[in-house]
């Protein structure tokens, strides 16, 4: 069973301040998604990462898959309450899992 | 530009009434999943089609049934909702299920939220 474990479990942090979260496994995965859900709201997608070592950059939030394919991390600077929500990696090699989760909340 | 839709967005019953959530999707996606997500914790698959093949999880209670009458249309049926059904239900599709690739992107729903009282 592939698991995706996600620390921390829960980030506060003040607007203009950088955050980062990660997505570990210990098995290898084809792709890895990142998603950011709202209270009340569906996940929605923010990036898709593929190749090992693979950096991309979403204005403000930059993904990096690790090169080995077993972790990721979402890096924010500059965080904005907007930036608020619950940030959920997901992926596998056939089965999709999510990971438990890492909930941010950013005060102004 | 909705793609995959939900109703309603927000479902009373009562405990024990039968009750059928809705998604819809426009991307023509082959395979369409239901999602139950408790408050702070991670989606949990119920069950997907893929095509018209069902694909049920193995802790997933005979009380939540599915149909998927056409590729746009897919309902999530409780039979006999309880109090621990309450939670958000989330419909995702992906284009393709194909475990020599990879895994496919998920997109999702808005989410029901189901209340029992």
């Amino acid at each position: 069973t592939q698991l995706l474990e996600q620390s921390p479990q829960f980030l506060s942090i003040q607007e203009g301040e950088n955050l980062t979260v990660y997505c570990n496994s210990s098995s290898v995965f084809s792709s890895l998604q990142w998603y950011r859900q709202e209270p009340g709201e569906g996940p929605v997608l923010l990036v898709t990462v593929v190749t090992g070592g693979e950096v991309k950059k979403l204005k403000r939030l930059t993904f990096q898959f690790g090169d080995a394919r077993k972790d990721s991390s979402l890096h924010i600077t500059a965080a904005q309450t907007g930036d608020t929500g619950l940030y959920l990696c997901a992926g596998g090699w056939g089965k999709f899992q999510f990971g438990a989760g890492t909930q941010v909340v950013v005060t102004p | 530009d909705a793609m995959v839709i939900q109703n309603p967005r927000y479902q009373v019953t009562q405990f024990g009434k039968p009750v059928t959530l809705s998604c819809s999707q426009t991307l023509n996606h082959n395979v369409m999943y239901w999602y139950q997500q408790k408050s702070s914790q991670a989606p949990k698959l119920l069950f997907h089609y893929y095509d018209k093949d069902f694909n049920n999880e193995a802790d997933t209670p005979d009380n939540f049934q599915s149909r998927r009458p056409n590729t746009s249309f897919c309902f999530l049926d409780i039979r006999s909702p309880g109090l621990g059904d309450a939670a958000m239900y989330l419909c995702a599709t992906s284009r393709d299920l194909t475990a020599d690739r990879g895994t496919e992107t998920q997109y999702f729903g808005p989410g029901t939220r189901l209340l029992v009282l």
